[in-house]
């Protein structure tokens, strides 16, 4: 059974440009989170997709944003990037309907902007 | 306000040592813990998750042991070895919606 596939794994951007990222969860999950995390910190939780709706947000500027399709593979996007954007960011996918559920991590996409 | 704290933030020990790492939550109503391990740069790996009737669940070197009472857990490495080195995270889910909280982690360093 494969597992969380993340794209690209490393891409550099410059600051004011744009970036989509692409989660395609494990075969039958219907969960897709998406996390940051940059050098020493943990995990800052960005949203969640089920059934192609957000259910959850985290704190994140509106220069996040997300969605989900009818495969449940799963985009991010960050528009005007910024320094500070440099980050790992993860993905995970989960059987769970009611979110409690084991979550299965990507390899992670790491972005570069400078 | 639902909370994870893990304690130490970072610990070496020598190889063949054991050691514990600790966590504390506030999280409630309370549904599921887990114990996750990050290597540097890639996805985190679970490692063991808990529901509120299982006070010990053990995955080889790993043991991880929960106290709903007191809302504690610790994970314990035995034998421990170089790939041990790795980023620990404790994981807290709460019942009713996508309420889940992620510890900062610890930071496991093994020597030879």
């Amino acid at each position: 059974k494969a597992g969380v596939t993340q794209t690209p794994r490393y891409l550099i951007k410059t600051r004011g440009q744009q970036v989509t990222l692409s989660c395609s969860p494990i075969s039958g999950h219907r969960s897709v989170s998406w996390y940051q995390q940059t050098p020493g910190q943990g995990l800052q939780f960005l949203f969640e997709y089920f059934s192609e709706t957000q259910r959850n947000k985290g704190n994140f500027p509106g220069r996040f944003s997300g969605r989900q399709f009818s495969n449940s593979r799963s985009e991010m996007n960050v528009s005007t990037l910024e320094l500070g954007d440099s980050a790992l960011y993860l993905c995970a996918s989960s059987l769970d309907r009611e979110g409690t559920g084991e979550l299965f991590f990507g390899e992670g996409s790491r972005l570069t902007v400078l | 306000k639902n909370q994870v704290e893990q304690s130490p933030q970072s610990l070496i020990i020598l190889e063949g040592k054991n050691c514990t790492l600790q966590c504390n939550y506030t999280v409630s109503p309370f549904s599921n813990l887990r114990w996750y391990k990050q290597d540097t740069g890639r996805g985190p790996v679970s490692l063991t998750i808990m529901t509120f009737s299982e006070n010990t669940k053990s995955n080889g070197r790993y043991t991880a042991t929960l106290d709903a009472d007191t809302k504690q857990s610790s994970l314990h490495i035995t034998a421990s070895q170089l790939s041990d080195s790795a980023s620990y995270i404790c994981v807290v889910s709460a019942k009713g919606g996508f309420k889940t909280i992620f510890g900062a982690g610890t930071r496991l360093f093994v020597k030879a």
